[in-house]
């Protein structure tokens, strides 16, 4: 199995800052790797795709990058609805895909 | 517009079984696969499988073996997840989720139901 690591575990930023979120693979995943948000009571949303693609209706300040094992989740300038947790997600190994244990943005 | 309505919340006793009802509008049911995602009270999110919705053909992660059981209903455009010998460590959030279109069979989940808790508790 695939074993996905997020760090840090809880990431303290101010609003207006901007917020860098890793999440690393135990293994390649090529760019089969997605990045959700989740706010507390949803249901999780599709942020990237394909390592680097915004989903349908993502604002521009979210971005991602990497390949391999690496990733990178950056929100340029933090608004208030942005506070969350956020997962990443392996989709190279079908069936076996795999959820990173998630990275919580907060208020600082 | 696409949606996943899934049934309510779920108090169950253990040893009993539950079934969790995840109903599309919006799309052609059977072009794409439907996942399912287990979120254990604050926990992460955790895949269960898929199910082929041409085939109904299921594939259970490791861990979802036995006990757990994917169905559809074509005719209404609805998935099911049954779990039977209900444990109180099964209480969990249970969400469906579909492919992501483009991705044919195998990716990540674009549109997810609103998630269904179910409580195991004697």
């Amino acid at each position: 199995e695939i074993v996905m690591t997020q760090s840090p575990v809880t990431l303290s930023v101010s609003p207006g800052e901007r917020a860098t979120l890793s999440c690393r693979a135990s293994q390649s995943v090529s760019s089969n790797l997605a990045w959700y948000q989740q706010k507390p009571g949803q249901a999780p949303r599709l942020l990237i795709y394909g390592a680097s693609t915004r989903a349908t209706g993502i604002p521009a300040r979210f971005s991602g990058s990497g390949s391999g094992t690496e990733f990178t989740l950056t929100i340029s300038s933090l608004q208030s609805e942005d506070f969350a947790v956020y997962y990443c997600q392996q989709y190279n190994n079908w069936p076996q895909v795999t959820f990173g244990q998630g990275t919580k943005v907060e208020i600082k | 517009q696409v949606q996943l309505v899934q049934s309510g919340s779920d108090l169950k006793k253990p040893g009993a079984s539950v079934k969790v009802s995840c109903k599309t509008s919006g799309y052609t049911f059977t072009s794409y696969s439907m996942n399912w995602v287990r979120q254990a009270p604050g926990q992460g999110l955790e895949w269960m499988g898929w199910i082929n919705t041409n085939t109904g053909d299921p594939t259970y992660a490791q861990g979802f073996t036995g006990r757990f059981v994917f169905s559809l209903d074509t005719s209404v455009s609805t998935a099911y997840l049954q779990i039977s010998s209900l444990k109180a460590d099964d209480t969990a959030v249970y969400f469906c989720a579909r492919v992501r279109e483009g991705s044919s069979w195998h990716g990540c989940f674009d549109y997810w139901g609103q998630g269904t808790l179910v409580t195991v508790s004697s």
